[in-house]
């Protein structure tokens, strides 16, 4: 069975300090994506990483990509409770064709 | 653009009766949506790939008689839940990716909340 674990399940902060969320396997994935999700909503793509090593920034979150495609990392710097959702991370693996996703790291960043 | 819709957007139900969603892509056609289930604070299920003009293929588990899926056109898949009971109750979402692929990049409509009492 292919698995992504993903890291904190859940994770509560105050507004103004760092967080990583990680998404793990040991299946190579050629890409990766991740998504925030708010409540009563489907989610949103935030970025996909397809290159070994490969780091992406999106204003204050910043994206990593191992370097062996295994793992991924999702990084926020200074949270802001508009940060507040479901991050999911999801795995293009590439032995099976099959789209892995990570169970969810639910994020609230308290004012 | 790559907008994707869903509808309704919320629905209650008494147990034994259907209900059909439908999953919509309204600025791009779709060969290929998706269908998951998600449960309160947990991460989706895939249910099944959606194919336009041709069955849909379901993920192991899931029963293709209870969950009928129909993509009758490149803009519309329809999910319906036949004689729904209270453990069906969950948020569905639909997806279409591009250009095709599960693995691509998906879209994500806003979701349905089904109760089922």
């Amino acid at each position: 069975t292919q698995l992504l674990e993903q890291s904190p399940q859940f994770l509560s902060i105050q507004e103004g300090e760092n967080l990583t969320v990680y998404c793990n396997s040991s299946s190579v994935f050629s890409s990766l994506q991740w998504y925030r999700q708010e409540p009563g909503e489907g989610p949103v793509l935030l970025v996909t990483v397809v290159t070994g090593g490969e780091v992406k920034k999106l204003k204050r979150l910043t994206f990593q990509f191992g370097d062996a495609r295994k793992d991924s990392s999702l990084h926020i710097t200074a949270a802001q409770p508009g940060d507040t959702g479901l991050y999911l991370c999801a795995g293009d693996e590439v032995s099976n064709y099959q789209l892995i996703w990570g169970a969810g790291t639910k994020l609230i960043i308290k004012p | 653009g790559a907008v994707v819709s869903q509808h309704p957007s919320w629905v209650i139900c008494k147990s034994g009766t259907s209900v059909k969603i439908e999953c919509r892509s309204l600025d791009f056609q779709a060969t290929t949506m998706f269908w998951y289930r998600q449960f309160p604070k947990q991460s989706l299920m895939l249910m099944a790939t959606s194919n336009e003009g041709s069955k849909a293929t379901y993920e192991q588990g899931v029963e293709k008689d209870k969950f009928l899926i129909n993509h009758a056109s490149l803009t519309l898949s329809t999910l319906t839940v036949t004689s729904a009971h209270p453990e069906d109750s969950s948020f569905y979402i639909c997806s279409a990716s591009i250009p095709g692929r599960r693995t691509d990049t998906q879209y994500f409509g806003p979701g349905t909340r089904l109760t089922v009492l």
